[in-house]
Parts: C-alpha cells; sequence; structure tokens
C-alpha cells in the first residue's frame, strides 16, 4: 500500500529565508509526487510534481522540490520565503502501477513571519 | 487545465437528513474523485467515481452511506447519507486525465456542518 509521511506539523521561517517542508514516501512500484498548498477558504491548488526525468523540480511560485529515491523523500523547498506563501502544504504521492487516485500526506502548516 | 465547479459550497444539515453534491467539469476527464477533509486533517480519497458503473470504495466507506453517480464524463454527484455530526468536513471533488499531464485537478469544496 502506498503511503505518505510529513513528520512536520508545522514550519516556521522568517521572510527572506530559506524554507523546507519534507516528505517521504512508500510505495511498491515508481511514483508519481506532487507537492499542493491551500490557502485558508480555498481549493487546493497544485504546486509541482515528479513523474520522472530531472531529480529536481521547478514548480509555481518559485518553488522547488528533489527527489531522492534511496531516501524515498520529496522535499519541497525556496530559497527565499515570503510572507504570502503562509499556507497548507501537501504532499501526494500515486502509485503508478496500483491507480491513479492520489494518497495525501497529513500536511505541514507553513508561517513565515516578517 | 479543467475548471470544475462544485455545488453547494456550503450547508447546515440536521442529524439523519442527506446532501447530494454536485460536480461539474468543463471538459470531458477520464477520471473522477470524491475525497473527504475532516477539520484540521489530511484528504482522505471516499472513492474513484466510474462512468456508467459502481464507485470503487476505499476501506472505510460504503456505497450506503456515500452512493456516487457518474452518469457522464463531465459530472458526478456524491450523496452524505443519514447525517451524523461526525460527517462534518469538507467534500472535494478531484478530477485527473492524460490530457492534463497526470496531476489532479480540485473543486474548491463543500463545507458541510451537521448539527
Amino acid at each position: 500500500a502506498q503511503s505518505v509521511a510529513q513528520p512536520e506539523d508545522q514550519v516556521n521561517v522568517a521572510e527572506g529565508n530559506p524554507l523546507t517542508v519534507k516528505c517521504t514516501y512508500s510505495v511498491s512500484g515508481n511514483p508519481y509526487l506532487f507537492w499542493y498548498v491551500q490557502y485558508p477558504n480555498r481549493g487546493l491548488q497544485f504546486l509541482l510534481k515528479y513523474i520522472t526525468g530531472d531529480n529536481l523540480v521547478k514548480g509555481s511560485y518559485g518553488f522547488e522540490a528533489e527527489f531522492n529515491k534511496s531516501q524515498t523523500s520529496f522535499h519541497l523547498k525556496k530559497p527565499s520565503a515570503l510572507v504570502s506563501d503562509s499556507a497548507l502544504y501537501f504532499c501526494a504521492v500515486r502509485d503508478i502501477q496500483a491507480g491513479t487516485a492520489l494518497i495525501f500526506g497529513k500536511g505541514t502548516t507553513l508561517s513565515v513571519s516578517s | 487545465s479543467a475548471v470544475i465547479s462544485q455545488k453547494p459550497s456550503r450547508d447546515i444539515c440536521q442529524r439523519g437528513t442527506s446532501l447530494t453534491i454536485q460536480c461539474q467539469v468543463d471538459s470531458q476527464v477520464t477520471m473522477m474523485f470524491w475525497y473527504r477533509q475532516q477539520p484540521g486533517q489530511s484528504l482522505t480519497l471516499i472513492a474513484t467515481a466510474n462512468q456508467g458503473s459502481e464507485a470503487t470504495y476505499e476501506s472505510g466507506f460504503v456505497i450506503d452511506k456515500f452512493p456516487i453517480s457518474r452518469p457522464n464524463l463531465t459530472f458526478s454527484t456524491l450523496t452524505v447519507s443519514n447525517m451524523s455530526p461526525e460527517d462534518s468536513s469538507i467534500y472535494l471533488c478531484s478530477v485527473a486525465s492524460r490530457d492534463f499531464n497526470e496531476k489532479l485537478f480540485f473543486g474548491s469544496g463543500t463545507q458541510l456542518s451537521v448539527l
């Protein structure tokens, strides 16, 4: 069975500092990996995905994520955080062999202070 | 990309009643899913809505409680039956298609409160 772990409930960073939101996954086959963001009272928005190719994936709003197969991780990063990045971030995985529905992590609240 | 219209956006319901949530997509999609997001928690997949056949439910979810219809490739409904306060949650419709390059699109959700 596939699963996703986001070990941190909350990440706090100061504006202008780099940020990392951690994600590890478990699938039986090859994974499709995603990051979504949810702002208060709004739906989920797609940030970026990894399917194949370059392990470093660049996405929306300056975010990027690095796929590490040996560590089964897909951490979300941004070189310089903005206050407007404060939101709830979800990592998600889809097992290519098992099906096409996404399984989500529990979410990590990112709080960027000015 | 896909534009998903989900109705109602929110509702307050009495215990024991049922609510049907509609999901309309502006283009034909291969896959449609229903998720639940309970307060302060992550998204949990309820079921995959299959066009022209019975939905595929995840562990812990049953058809009698969450009947789903999908009469065509652009529309689906989820009914929350015989509601209790534990059903208070946000319900999200999601779609995927090869044309969308494997990513899922989400509706804005239905916030349900059961008294």
